[in-house]
């Protein structure tokens, strides 16, 4: 199947920082990107839809200035979590998708944010 | 607003038991239905999925899922359980759009013991 590249896998950042994590479609073109949290025991919930070009799409009680998504690219989308506090720690997940209705989602690695 | 229900939160069986997991969805339209599962430490993996055609999928590993319509259920299933299927599985809806978005059960941990 095709592959999705997460990075950072883990990250450990102070509170007040922010920090970027980048999800990128390696073999195929993503014209949108899925942003999800994954809460201990929990199942993922999902942020926010990233679209190539266009502003992203929020669920409903995530903060859009808290974490800010760029899809510049068909390949790459980044989830900046700004002025991180350690309420924000978490396992973070993107998926990608092919172009076309019939597709599965592709799923990175994830990112395990913590924040002290 | 769509929803998926997994039932069952913890399984515990032994090796070689039957397995049957149950996922009921709710949304209004056409669907397609995912079965992904994440061992521990790794990350999440397609194991099945349906789109159309016959109701009755294979997957990976020996996993089958069945779609019944009428019940708005896409159950998994496997006639004998390994240990390596230790694992947390998850069923997941969405509709038939290109955005549409994937909506993920709570989830169901297997634990196969020896």
């Amino acid at each position: 199947g095709a592959v999705v590249s997460q990075h950072p896998s883990r990250v450990i950042c102070k509170s007040g920082t922010s920090v970027k994590i980048e999800c990128r479609s390696l073999d195929f073109q993503a014209t949108t990107m899925f942003w999800y949290r994954q809460f201990p025991k929990k199942s993922l919930m999902l942020m926010a839809t990233s679209n190539e070009g266009s502003k992203a799409t929020y669920e409903q009680g995530v903060e859009k200035d808290k974490f800010l998504i760029n899809h510049a690219s068909l390949t790459l989308s980044t989830l900046t979590v700004t002025s991180a506090h350690p309420e924000d720690s978490s396992f973070y997940i993107c998926s990608a998708r092919d172009q076309g209705a019939h597709t599965e989602a592709f799923f990175g690695q994830g990112t395990r944010l913590t924040v002290v | 607003a769509q929803s998926v229900s997994q039932h069952n939160h913890h399984v515990i069986l032994s090796e070689a038991a039957s397995l049957e997991l149950g996922c009921n969805y709710s949304y209004g339209g056409t669907v397609n239905l995912f079965w992904y599962v994440q061992y521990p430490g790794q990350h999440l993996q397609l194991l099945l999925k349906y789109f159309s055609g016959d109701p009755l999928v294979k997957g990976i590993k020996g996993f089958e899922a069945e779609f019944i319509k009428s019940k708005f259920s896409f159950n998994l299933r496997k006639p004998s359980v390994q240990w390596s299927d230790t694992a947390e599985y998850f069923c997941a809806v969405r509709g038939t759009g290109t955005a549409s978005k994937l909506t993920f059960g709570t989830g169901t941990r297997l634990q196969v013991t020896l």
